[in-house]
């Protein structure tokens, strides 16, 4: 099977900008996962999607937001950008129980100048 | 709320010695852990998982895992360490079984040859 693929691998982006970010899960996987990753932070959750509904949130502003599609693609999307949503953002897809494993894809790296 | 602790931001062991990362959690219930391993530039790949059952856990690469309920400790170790152990690793608990994961701070593993 095709693992978990993110699109773009790279940004640039500046302050004010709106960016947003796509990831394809494992082929049959429902539920897809997001996640920032910064040297100060850390890797922190931002939410959950399954079957098109946000079940999961994690503690970040509302310029944070996502969507599920019906074949389960989800895209993130960060509006009026700060510096500080320079990070990478990694998706995880899972299979449909809840104690599924989560499978990370490689990542997309944000710059916001 | 669950959090996760691990202690040793960076380690730095011989080639062919043994390896011990430590990992302290925060969970009112049965706890889902995990440890991950990510290496630069990549996402991050599942060395191992404790739902139930044994308390050691076997994983990927030669790691095992033991889950010590009366001390909130699930350290990950190695008997031999090969240079491309050479990563960062995360210890992880899972809420809502494992939809959603709280990460430690990470520990980077250095391997001197």
């Amino acid at each position: 099977k095709a693992g978990v693929t993110q699109t773009p691998r790279y940004l640039i982006k500046t302050r004010g900008q709106q960016v947003t970010l796509s990831c394809s899960p494992i082929s049959g996987h429902r539920s897809v996962s997001w996640y920032q990753q910064t040297p100060g932070q850390g890797l922190q959750f931002l939410f959950e999607y399954f079957s098109e509904t946000q079940r999961n949130k994690g503690n970040f502003p509302g310029r944070f937001s996502g969507r599920q599609f019906s074949n389960s693609r989800s895209e993130m999307n960060v509006s009026t950008l700060e510096l500080g949503d320079s990070a990478l953002y990694l998706c995880a897809s899972q299979g449909s129980g809840g104690t599924d494993t989560q499978y990370f894809g490689p990542g997309t790296r944000l710059t916001v100048l | 709320a669950q959090s996760v602790t691990q202690p040793d931001i960076h380690i730095t062991v011989s080639e062919g010695a043994s390896l011990e990362l430590r990992c302290n959690y925060s969970y009112g219930a049965t706890p889902y852990l995990f440890w991950y391993v990510q290496s630069p530039g990549q996402g991050l790949q599942l060395l191992l998982k404790y739902f139930s059952g044994d308390t050691l856990v076997q994983g990927i690469k030669g790691f095992e895992a033991e889950f010590k309920r009366s001390q909130s400790s699930f350290n990950l170790r190695k008997p031999s360490v090969h240079w491309s152990d050479a990563a960062e690793y995360f210890c992880a608990v899972g809420e809502d079984g494992a939809q959603k994961l709280v990460f430690g701070q990470g520990t980077r593993l250095t391997i001197n040859p």
